[in-house]
């Protein structure tokens, strides 16, 4: 079964500060990964996906992240962080063999940023 | 321009009390899923469906039923409620065609005194 990890409960960067989130995976083979994310008091929203192919995979709101597949990682970064950016970060993955129908989230991550 | 719908927003019930909580999509998506957030613990799937009369169980099914009579509606219920079951529930659509990305609602923010 596949599981992820979020090893940063709580994070706070200044405005216009770069941004890393980490993921963590637990999964036989490459899986489907996702980063969500959630502001107060509503659902979730996709920030980008990755499938296959480039590892390197570029979102919304300028978000990117990387599938390393040795660390079993896949990383949220941003250059430059927006205040409006302050929100919970999630990381998801899905596995192949059921055309990832079924998602395990991680913890999450609260991003807090500082004007 | 709706998506997925829950019903109701905020519910307060009393120990063994029964609720049902009403997803509603438009979107004519395949699947559709039921998930609890609790702090610290991200979310948990309660249960899923992969098409109209289907249900499967998530990682954390006690306590729930499901039903998905109609493609567009997915409804979860608690038959005697528990204060363990406090939490806020999301419910969450994908189409058949389109490997992961899950649409999700706004969610139901419920209370078990």
């Amino acid at each position: 079964a596949q599981s992820v990890t979020q090893p940063d409960i709580h994070i706070t960067v200044s405005e216009g500060a770069s941004l890393e989130l980490r993921c963590n995976y637990s999964y036989g083979a490459t899986p489907y990964l996702f980063w969500y994310v959630q502001s107060p008091g509503q659902g979730l929203q996709l920030l980008l996906k990755y499938f296959s192919g480039d590892t390197l995979v570029q979102g919304i709101k300028g978000f990117e992240a990387e599938f390393k597949r040795s660390q079993s990682s896949f990383n949220l970064r941003k250059p430059s962080v927006h205040w409006s950016d302050a929100a919970e970060y999630f990381c998801a993955v899905g596995a192949r063999e059921t055309s990832g129908s079924r998602l395990t989230f991680g913890e999450g991550t609260q991003l807090t940023v500082n004007p | 321009n709706a998506g997925v719908t829950q019903t109701p927003k905020f519910r307060v019930l009393k120990t063994g009390q029964s609720m049902t909580l009403l997803c509603a999509q438009d979107m004519n998506h395949e699947y559709m899923y039921w998930y609890r957030q609790d702090p610290g613990m991200g979310l948990r799937l309660i249960h899923y469906s992969v098409g109209e009369g289907t249900t499967a169980k998530g990682e954390v099914p006690d306590g729930y039923n499901v039903s998905r009579l109609k493609k567009q509606n997915f409804l979860l219920g608690l038959e005697s409620a528990a204060p363990s079951q406090t939490s806020v529930y999301f419910c969450a659509s994908r189409s058949g065609q389109n490997t992961g990305e899950l649409f999700f609602g706004e969610g139901s923010r419920l209370t078990v005194l």
